[in-house]
């Protein structure tokens, strides 16, 4: 199996910088043949459910704002949040789906300092 | 609007049986993986399964294998998830969730509010 490796497991950030959430994975999750990272980020907030961020590594889902951004290849990879608002409180969550079964990192809780 | 609701949770004993339901509509319910994904009470995400968009293919996480089935049916624009030999572990929201496609090695790009499933005696 997968193991996807999230740090920090918490964060606090001042409105208005940069938060950076980490994710390391115990194998690649580039597809060759394709030269795609099956690897997507999601936020879920108290009481709801995940809501999708990030595809592909980098591809931002439609609606979300673009102060929110993914990067990465191969293992290890990247979400960061640019001039952080209050509405961004939330847990992280990264997720793999390139081999069942599928798996997700343990979250990483984001509040403002 | 994609909407996804989950239904069957609740209460059951230690070794019994529960089916989930979840009516989807808003899309093209045929054209798309489904999975089920759990959380326990104030832990993270689990990923329990995926269906491919005919029902052809299926995928378990080791910890539910054996004892949960997911299914389809394409002409209800239904998903399920039979869950025999409950365990105290199983306990959780799940979430029924729509893949942004048709192939099951894909995102999740919609998820149901989830249902409570709680074994206990």
């Amino acid at each position: 199996d997968i193991v996807m490796t999230q740090s920090p497991d918490s964060l606090a950030v001042s409105l208005g910088e940069r938060a950076t959430i980490n994710c390391k994975s115990s194998q690649s999750v580039l597809y060759s043949s394709n030269n795609k990272n099956y690897l997507a980020w999601y936020q879920q907030k108290p009481g709801q459910p995940p809501k999708l961020l990030i595809y592909w590594a980098s591809t931002r889902e439609s609606g979300v704002p673009d102060r929110f951004s993914g990067s990465g290849s191969g293992t290890d990879f990247t979400l960061t949040i640019i001039s952080l608002q209050a509405e961004d409180v939330a847990v992280y969550y990264c997720h793999q789906y390139y081999s069942t079964p599928y798996t997700f990192g343990q979250g990483t809780k984001l509040e403002i300092k | 609007e994609v909407r996804l609701l989950e239904s069957g949770g609740g209460l059951v004993q230690p070794g019994g049986s529960l089916r989930l339901s979840c009516a989807a509509s808003g899309f093209t319910f045929s054209t798309y993986a489904m999975s089920w994904v759990r959380q326990a009470p104030g832990k993270g995400l689990e990923w329990v399964s995926v269906i491919s968009d005919s029902g052809g293919s299926t995928y378990y996480a080791d910890s539910v294998k054996g004892r949960f089935t997911i299914s389809r049916d394409n002409s209800k624009n239904m998903l399920y998830l039979q869950m025999n030999s409950l365990r105290a572990e199983d306990t959780a929201v799940y979430y029924c969730a729509k893949d942004g496609c048709s192939s099951t090695r894909c995102y999740i790009n919609y998820w149901g509010q989830g249902t409570l499933v709680t074994v206990s005696s």
